[in-house]
């Protein structure tokens, strides 16, 4: 069983729609959860940063944390062509070195 | 400010050749780190240096892999010989600090071993 586990999609919606992207994990050492859009041929950005439980909000983008069922969302309102690209989860119990990602979901997003 | 830098951007070669990959991290940043995500793989941490020094290579996956830092600034990742399992994407990332989600990816060497 991976770690992390992510549906890679594909997944279309039409602009102005709400999507959600959820990764599972199974290593409840996990405290530091993060979410990052890559553009074709570019490298992962990051999008939002969660600490442990709850929720964080920026703009358009809200992600989610629920240790106590090891899943984690990232939801984008009104979704734009802009958004369209592959977005990973990704973990860490301390730092850089044990980040942990998931396979990506690439998503787009039709005019 | 410019961003981490990665060179070549793509490169093909023979099994059994050598090749180097160059990343540029961004000004300042003491800490840099080498990442790939070969086909069907999700990314992957390799190592992580200090400046000059390795802090942790627990995910180079073997003796093929050497990589370097001279200076404290840029870093080269050699791989010799290459094997075709070695084809994928080669990210570097560069943070000012150790803490997680702080940092910043270059778009990435694309690797194909034929």
């Amino acid at each position: 069983q991976k770690e992390v586990e992510q549906d890679p999609g594909p997944l279309s919606v039409p602009e102005g729609a709400i999507v959600s992207l959820n990764c599972t994990y199974s290593n409840s050492a996990f405290q530091y959860f993060m979410w990052y859009r890559q553009y074709s041929r570019k490298g992962p950005e990051l999008l939002m940063y969660t600490y442990s439980s709850g929720n964080k909000e920026d703009g358009r983008f809200t992600a989610q944390v629920d240790k106590s069922s090891k899943y984690i969302s990232l939801f984008i309102r009104d979704s734009q062509p802009s958004d369209s690209a592959t977005y990973l989860c990704a973990m860490s119990p301390y730092n850089n070195n044990d980040m942990r990602f998931g396979a990506g979901t690439r998503l787009t997003v039709k005019p | 400010e410019a961003g981490v830098t990665q060179f070549p951007s793509h490169s093909v070669i023979e099994k059994g050749q050598t090749v180097t990959l160059r990343c540029d991290p961004i000004s300042g940043h003491d800490n840099l780190y080498w990442y790939r995500r070969v086909m069907g793989k999700e990314i992957k941490f390799l190592l992580h240096f200090v400046k000059e020094s390795k802090q942790d290579e627990s995910g180079m996956p073997n003796n093929r892999f050497l990589a370097e830092r001279t200076g404290g600034t840029y870093s080269t990742l050699k791989v010799q010989p290459a094997e075709l399992e070695d084809s994928g994407v080669y990210f570097c990332a560069s943070s000012q600090e150790t803490g997680v989600g702080t940092i910043y990816f270059g778009e990435g060497s694309w690797l194909t071993v034929v």
